[in-house]
């Protein structure tokens, strides 16, 4: 059974902080897909990246980037000077078919 | 421009009435899928589809149909909606490649009250 934990359920960090997200998963697949996804107060929901598991190399776009670490079962999330706007519930999902599993998400406050 | 759109954006209803949330996408993607999200449950599968007339159960498919009659519409039937059928709901689509980045488009949602 596949198994997504994000322990970390609200942070809250000042504008400029860098801000890390941690994600760990569980599967006894040896291919499956992780995922990134962001909720922010008006309640829509943004896909923000899709790593298969055999791609480990880190992946940064603008602000953002991603490590993938298969020998720790993580896929943890940063972001470079937070703002205001990046405030939103972040989900990791982990899937090794067509269905995913997600965490149960982490609320990002960032204050200006 | 890229989207999905689902409706309607809200609806409030009464148990076992029929009902129908639409969801269509102009990307010609090959899968779409359904969610629903609640307070302490998170987010979870409902249905998936993988082209034309290949639709298959995700989680928590009980209660719940679908069909794929064409590739751009998915639409979610509730034959007898009950209150634990009110959530609000996404529909998303994307590509399915192996080994591709393969971007997911989410519906605005559709937040549904079931009495």
């Amino acid at each position: 059974a596949q198994k997504v934990t994000q322990a970390q359920t609200e942070i809250s960090v000042v504008e400029k902080e860098d801000v890390t997200l941690d994600c760990v998963y569980e599967t006894r697949d040896t291919t499956y897909y992780l995922f990134w996804y962001k909720q922010p107060p008006s309640g829509e929901l943004v896909f923000l990246i899709r790593r298969n598991s055999f791609d480990e190399q880190n992946e940064i776009s603008g602000r953002y980037s991603w490590n993938f670490q298969k020998s720790t079962s993580s896929f943890n999330f940063t972001i470079t000077a937070s703002q205001v706007v990046d405030s939103a519930v972040y989900f990791c999902a982990l899937s090794d078919s067509y269905i995913p599993t997600f965490g149960r998400g982490t609320s990002l406050i960032v204050h200006p | 421009e890229a989207q999905v759109t689902q409706n309607p954006r809200y609806l409030i209803t009464v148990t076992g009435k029929k009902l129908t949330v639409t969801c269509s996408q102009n990307m010609n993607h090959e899968y779409m899928s359904w969610y629903r999200q609640d307070p302490g449950l998170g987010l979870r599968q409902i249905y998936y589809s993988m082209n034309v007339e290949v639709t298959d159960k995700g989680d928590v498919p009980e209660g719940y149909k679908v069909s794929r009659k064409e590739k751009r519409n998915f639409p979610l039937i509730l034959e007898s909606p009950s209150p634990n059928q009110t959530s609000l709901y996404f529909c998303a689509s994307s590509l399915w490649t192996s080994g591709g980045t393969d971007t997911q488009y989410f519906g605005p949602g559709t937040r549904l009250t079931v009495l």
